[in-house]
C-alpha cells in the first residue's frame, strides 16, 4: 500500500515571501505520479503541479515549483511570491498509473498567507 | 461548462435513513471516484469506477454502496446512514490515459444526527 506523509498541519508565511511545504510517500512502485492540489475555504480542489516519477527535472508552474527527491521520496512544494490568495489547505496526491489510476492523498498542511 | 457536478451541496440525515448522493461529469471521463473527507485525515477514497457497469473498493468502502449505470454518472448510496458517515464527500474523475489528474466536484456536506 501506498502512504502519504504531510508532516506540517500548519504553516504561515508573509506575503510575497518565499515557503516550502513537505510531502514524503512510501511505495515499492518504480513508475508513479505525484501532484499537489490546493483547497481553498470554497472548498474545491484545484490541482497546482503534477511531477512524474520518470522525470529528473522538477515541475515549475509560475510560482509554484517541486523539489523531487525520487530516491528519498520526497516531494516538497514551494509557492514564491506568495500571495493572500494563496491561503489554502494543501495536499499532497501520490498516483499509480494502472488499476484505475488511485490517488493517494496526504493530510493536508494549512497555509496562512499573512498580509 | 460544467465539469463534475455534484447533488445535494447539503444535508442533514437521522441513523438509520438512506440517501443517494450523485455525481455528473460532461467531460465524457472514463474513471470515476467517491472520496470522503475528514479532519486530520485528508480524502480517502470510498468507491471508483473505471468504466460504466464498473465498481471497486477503495480504502474505506464500508457502509456504502455505489453504481455506475451511465457513463457520465456515478452514485453512493448510504443505505442505513451513521453518525460516523459525517463527513463531506467529493466526487472526481478523469480521463484513463496517462498521467491524468482527478477533476473534483464542490463537495457535498453530510451530517448524520
Amino acid at each position: 500500500a501506498q502512504t502519504v506523509t504531510q508532516s506540517q498541519p500548519e504553516m504561515s508565511v508573509q506575503e510575497a515571501e518565499t515557503v516550502t511545504l513537505s510531502c514524503t510517500y512510501d511505495t515499492s512502485e518504480n513508475n508513479y505520479y505525484l501532484f499537489w492540489y490546493k483547497q481553498p475555504p470554497s472548498r474545491q480542489m484545484i490541482l497546482v503541479i503534477r511531477q512524474e516519477a520518470y522525470k529528473q527535472q522538477n515541475a515549475t508552474e509560475n510560482r509554484f515549483s517541486v523539489n523531487f527527491q525520487k530516491a528519498a521520496k520526497s516531494f516538497s512544494l514551494k509557492i514564491s511570491d506568495s500571495q493572500l490568495g494563496d491561503t489554502a489547505m494543501y495536499f499532497c496526491a501520490f498516483m499509480k498509473p494502472y488499476g484505475g489510476n488511485q490517488f493517494y492523498f496526504g493530510t493536508g498542511t494549512s497555509l496562512t498567507v499573512i498580509p | 461548462n460544467a465539469g463534475v457536478t455534484q447533488t445535494p451541496k447539503f444535508r442533514v440525515l437521522k441513523t438509520g435513513q438512506s440517501m443517494t448522493l450523485l455525481c455528473a461529469q460532461d467531460m465524457n471521463h472514463e474513471y470515476m471516484y467517491w472520496y470522503r473527507q475528514d479532519p486530520g485525515m485528508g480524502l480517502r477514497l470510498i468507491h471508483y469506477s473505471v468504466g460504466e457497469g464498473t465498481t471497486a473498493k477503495g480504502e474505506v468502502p464500508d457502509g456504502y454502496n455505489v453504481s455506475r449505470l451511465k457513463k457520465q454518472n456515478f452514485l453512493l448510496g448510504l443505505e442505513s446512514a451513521a453518525p460516523s458517515q459525517t463527513s463531506v464527500y467529493f466526487c472526481a474523475s478523469s480521463l484513463n490515459r496517462g498521467p491524468q489528474p482527478q477533476h473534483f466536484g464542490d463537495g457535498t456536506r453530510l451530517s448524520i444526527l
